[in-house]
């Protein structure tokens, strides 16, 4: 079955210890982006990446790390996760590459994650 | 970046269809609008998109105006199920906006 996995579903950690969330994909998509979403705020790009090794900054990328070492991962990095960091996350991957995006996102079902 | 208007929220009769507006009046000659809708905290699942011409799936059709600027998602039976928000979207390349979306409430 074709999808987005990521992992952990729901994650409680405290400020300053450093997580990875995994995001996975089956698809042999180019495309990776990660979203956090917060109540009023709507869903917003943190990181995306048209391909391997290829990452651009979205629109609230601070706070936040990625790497693309292989096509089918797009770890999402918190060096030193703050309670503004406490959201829900979402990893999403579509085929495409820069000239081509005619193609739609798949998301994964999210990461609950909770600094105190 | 090309962003989009929608109106906060809407109300449908069950069986009636659902018109969702969307404005994307700087949206460039080569970007898709692209809709999504995402039920209580899941991951947004996709539901149609196109570039010029109106285009008709299983779940919806979408109809973009001669000039682009904007689009409506119709949903010919709206059921309880179709309550979600809905999101409209231009895609130009990586960069993504997703914007507040629309709060479809479908009642019966």
């Amino acid at each position: 079955e074709a999808q987005v996995t990521q992992n952990p579903r729901y994650l409680i950690t405290v400020t300053g210890k450093k997580l990875t969330v995994t995001c996975s994909q089956n698809m042999n998509h180019e495309y990776m982006s990660w979203y956090r979403q917060d109540p009023g705020l709507g869903l917003r790009q943190i990181y995306y990446s048209m391909n391997v090794e290829v990452t651009d900054k979205g629109d609230v990328p601070e706070g936040y790390k990625v790497s693309r070492k292989e096509k089918r991962n797009f770890p999402l990095i918190l060096e030193s996760p703050s309670p503004n960091q406490t959201s829900l996350y979402f990893c999403a991957s579509s085929a495409g590459d820069r000239l081509n995006y005619n193609s739609p996102l798949h998301f994964g079902n999210g990461t609950r994650l909770t600094v105190t | 970046d090309a962003k989009t208007t929608q109106p906060p929220s809407m109300d449908c009769a069950e069986g009636r269809a659902a018109n969702l507006p969307c404005n994307h009046s700087t949206i460039s000659g080569n970007e898709y609008v692209y809709w999504y809708r995402q039920i209580h905290s899941q991951g947004p699942q996709y539901i149609i998109h196109g570039l010029k011409n109106n285009e008709t799936n299983e779940m919806a059709s979408l109809i973009i105006t001669e000039d682009r600027k904007s689009s409506t998602l119709i949903l010919p039976h709206a059921t309880l199920r179709d309550t979600a928000v809905y999101y409209c979207i231009v895609r130009p390349g990586g960069k993504l906006i997703f914007g507040q979306g629309t709060e479809l409430s479908v009642k019966p």
